[in-house]
């Protein structure tokens, strides 16, 4: 049971490029969300997703995209990436019924 | 506007030195209020979740409580092991987390 996976755990992107992150549970959970955590701003909602095929915008969704085609997985887009999107991202799950969310170990973005 | 504020913003104690942190809030309604303990270069790890006035929990030598405003983290003769930065989170009406900027301790032998 590996809980909360993420890939990759470190990007370098230049201005402009595009990338995925993607973010695995196996834990059958039914929501699934992405954060960005910036230092002094805490963790903001980029997206978030309440079942297979669903997803809806958070705090923070300019500059971003999500899918979730399965349920296990939940991934992160950015189209054409911009400095400003330079931080550590979080995905985390939680269970129908349950409120307390899992959190993977982050991937840290660069954006040059 | 739902809000969360920690503090302070870093803590140093000595081992063995207890103390408290604080999450001090704003909501239309209360749906919970979580404890997450967060290790450098990892992601956040699940403490607590308290959703009324008066509850605590206890793990170890951390105490959580909650009143209609303000959640204390209570830390009772900590050890260098539990230096984090603790973040303290609340769960706003559409059952998402809205997060503290959180309290980084550092507990020295």
């Amino acid at each position: 049971n590996a809980g909360v996976t993420q890939t990759p755990k470190f990007r370098v992107l230049k201005t402009g490029q595009s990338m995925t992150l993607l973010c695995a549970q196996d834990m059958n959970h039914e929501y699934m969300y992405w954060y960005r955590q910036d230092p002094g701003m805490g963790l903001r909602l980029i997206h978030y997703s309440v079942g297979e095929g669903t997803t809806a915008k958070g705090e923070v969704p300019d500059g971003y995209n999500v899918s979730r085609l399965k349920k296990q997985n939940f991934l992160l887009g950015l189209e054409s990436a911009a400095p400003s999107q330079t931080s550590v991202y979080f995905c985390a799950s939680r269970g129908l019924g349950f409120y307390e969310q899992y959190f993977g170990p982050g991937t840290r973005l660069t954006v040059t | 506007e739902d809000q969360v504020t920690q503090s302070p913003e870093a803590l140093r104690l000595q081992e063995g030195e207890s103390s408290s942190l604080n999450c001090s809030y704003t909501v239309s309604g209360l749906r919970g209020l979580f404890w997450y303990r967060q290790d450098p270069g990892k992601g956040p790890e699940f403490l607590f979740t308290l959703y009324s006035a008066g509850e605590e929990k206890e793990k170890e030598r951390l105490k959580a409580t909650l009143t209609k405003k303000e959640s204390f983290l209570h830390i009772t003769a900590p050890k260098p092991e539990d230096s984090a930065t603790y973040l303290c989170a609340l769960m706003d009406s559409s059952y998402k987390l809205i997060f503290g900027s959180g309290t980084r301790l550092l507990v020295r032998p």
